[in-house]
């Protein structure tokens, strides 16, 4: 159980486009989502925390008009990054908490190559 | 002070030794910790989860907890080279969202 899912797997776009990845709790329902970066050799960067109906909570230093959120379903958030550029190169990483536990249990990832 | 430290290591250990890794916190308050194993390239995994004090054990690995000191632990007895990763430690603090640390790469040799 607890499986998340997220695609695609590897994307790679021209600088200016927009590309979107998505991000799914397969046997579960997931209220909260959270949406997280990483760069070669270096932690976790938490960027988001997605509720299911409202509004992602961002971290601080994560442009919320860059990164669009959207969690309008149980089991299903959406990360968009809009206008992306090579310095948004990175492997982009959704988790999802069960209801009424702790665990965050983490997607496969996504790693974008913006040329 | 970080909210959650760990070394980032290498720890090195033969094939069949046990590997012991180390966290500690800063908030009191924290309610539930956890133990993600990381594989290059991969998303983490989660291994372990210890909500009270004392010890549990899954397999070859036992979780260490000690709310009285902040410190949190993770045995991997007769590690594997396979069990080569970086283990990251997190924790609740009562939020929704999981505190990371930077986590400690492991290396088992054969």
């Amino acid at each position: 159980g607890a499986v998340v899912s997220q695609h695609p797997s590897r994307v790679i776009c021209k600088s200016g486009t927009s590309v979107k990845i998505e991000c799914r709790s397969l046997d579960f329902q997931a209220t909260t989502m959270f949406w997280y970066r990483q760069f070669p050799k270096k932690s976790l960067m938490l960027m988001a925390t997605s509720n299911e109906g409202s509004k992602a909570t961002y971290e601080q230093g994560v442009e919320k008009d860059k990164f669009l959120i959207n969690h309008a379903s149980l089991t299903l958030s959406t990360l968009t990054v809009t206008s992306a550029h090579p310095e948004d190169s990175s492997f982009y990483i959704c988790s999802a908490r069960v209801l009424g536990r702790d665990e965050q249990f983490f997607g496969p990832g996504t790693r974008l190559t913006v040329l | 002070q970080k909210e959650v430290e760990q070394n980032s290591g290498p720890l090195s250990v033969p094939e069949g030794a046990i590997a012991s890794l180390n966290c500690t916190y800063s908030d009191r308050g924290s309610q539930s910790f956890f133990w993600y194993r990381q594989y290059s390239g991969k998303s983490p995994e989660l291994i372990m989860s210890i909500y009270s004090n004392g010890d549990k054990e899954d397999g070859r690995f036992t979780a260490q907890l000690n709310k009285a000191s902040q410190y949190v632990s993770l045995l991997i007895r007769d590690s594997q080279p396979s069990d080569s990763a970086t283990y990251l430690c997190a924790v609740n603090t009562g939020f929704q969202k999981l505190v990371f640390g930077t986590g400690t790469r492991l290396l088992v040799s054969p």
